[in-house]
C-alpha cells in the first residue's frame, strides 16, 4: 500500500526556519519526481516546487514566491523528501502536501500544517 | 510560465444531471511523446486532493467511469455524466508539463 506521510509542521515566527519531511512507502521512490504543494487557509492549491529523480539529474525548480527561501532535497536511501523553509513569512502559512509528480500525480500525503505568526 | 484558467468557479448541480468544467492553458500542454500533460484533481471537504484524470483523458485507478476528460493543446474539459452527492468538493486542473507547474483556481461543485 502506498503511503506519503508528512511531518515537521508547526508554529514558527516570521523570519524563522522549518524543515518538513515526507516519508514514502509502497512505490519506487528513487525514480519518482516529487513535488510540494501548499494550501493557505480557505484558498486553492499552490504548487511550491519539484525535485527530479537522481537519474534525471535531481534538479529542483520552485514557484516564484518561495524561490531563494525554500530548498527541496531527497534521500533515496531513506525514501524521504524534504522541504527546508527559511526566512518564513506570514503568507507561508498553509497546509503543506507532498505529492508524487512523475510518472503520475497520483499519490498525495495528508498534509502538515505550518503557521507563521508572531 | 504557463497560466491555467479554469471555469466556472462555482457549479451548482442537481443529482443525476451532467456537469462540465473547462480548463485552458496559456501554452500547449502537448508533450513530444504525444501526451497532454494536464491532470484533474478533486479535493473533497477535509481531505487531500485525489487524482481523477491524468494526461488529459486517462482515468486514474478507482475513479468511476462517470468521470471523463477530453481536450488537447490548450483547451481541456472534465465531464461528469451524472453527478452524485459524493462528487461535491473543489476540482482543480494542473499543468504537469513543465515547471513551474500551476493549478487552476478551482471549481467548487455543490449539490442543488
Amino acid at each position: 500500500e502506498v503511503h506519503l506521510v508528512e511531518s515537521g509542521g508547526g508554529l514558527v515566527k516570521p523570519g524563522g526556519s522549518l524543515r518538513l519531511s515526507c516519508a514514502a512507502a509502497g512505490f519506487t521512490f528513487n525514480i519518482a519526481w516529487m513535488s510540494w504543494v501548499r494550501q493557505a487557509p480557505g484558498k486553492g492549491l499552490e504548487w511550491v516546487g519539484r525535485i527530479k529523480s537522481k537519474v534525471d539529474g535531481e534538479t529542483t525548480d520552485y514557484a516564484a514566491p518561495v524561490k531563494g527561501r525554500f530548498t527541496i532535497s531527497r534521500d533515496d536511501s531513506k525514501n524521504t523528501l524534504y522541504l527546508q523553509m527559511d526566512s518564513l513569512k506570514t503568507e507561508d502559512t498553509a497546509i503543506y502536501y507532498c505529492m508524487r509528480l512523475r510518472p503520475r500525480s497520483d499519490y498525495w500525503g495528508q498534509g502538515t500544517p505550518v503557521t507563521v505568526s508572531s | 510560465d504557463i497560466v491555467m484558467t479554469q471555469s466556472p468557479l462555482s457549479l451548482p448541480v442537481t443529482p443525476g444531471e451532467p456537469a462540465s468544467i473547462s480548463c485552458r492553458s496559456s501554452q500547449s500542454l502537448l508533450h513530444s511523446n504525444g501526451y497532454n500533460y494536464l491532470d484533474w484533481f478533486l479535493q473533497k471537504p477535509g481531505q487531500s486532493p485525489q487524482l481523477l484524470i491524468y494526461w488529459g483523458s486517462n482515468r486514474a485507478s478507482g475513479v468511476p467511469d462517470r468521470f471523463s476528460g477530453s481536450g488537447s493543446g490548450t483547451d481541456f474539459t472534465l465531464r461528469i455524466s451524472r453527478v452524485e452527492a459524493e462528487d461535491v468538493g473543489v476540482y482543480y486542473c494542473m499543468q504537469a508539463l513543465q515547471a513551474p507547474h500551476a493549478f487552476g483556481l478551482g471549481t467548487k461543485l455543490e449539490i442543488k
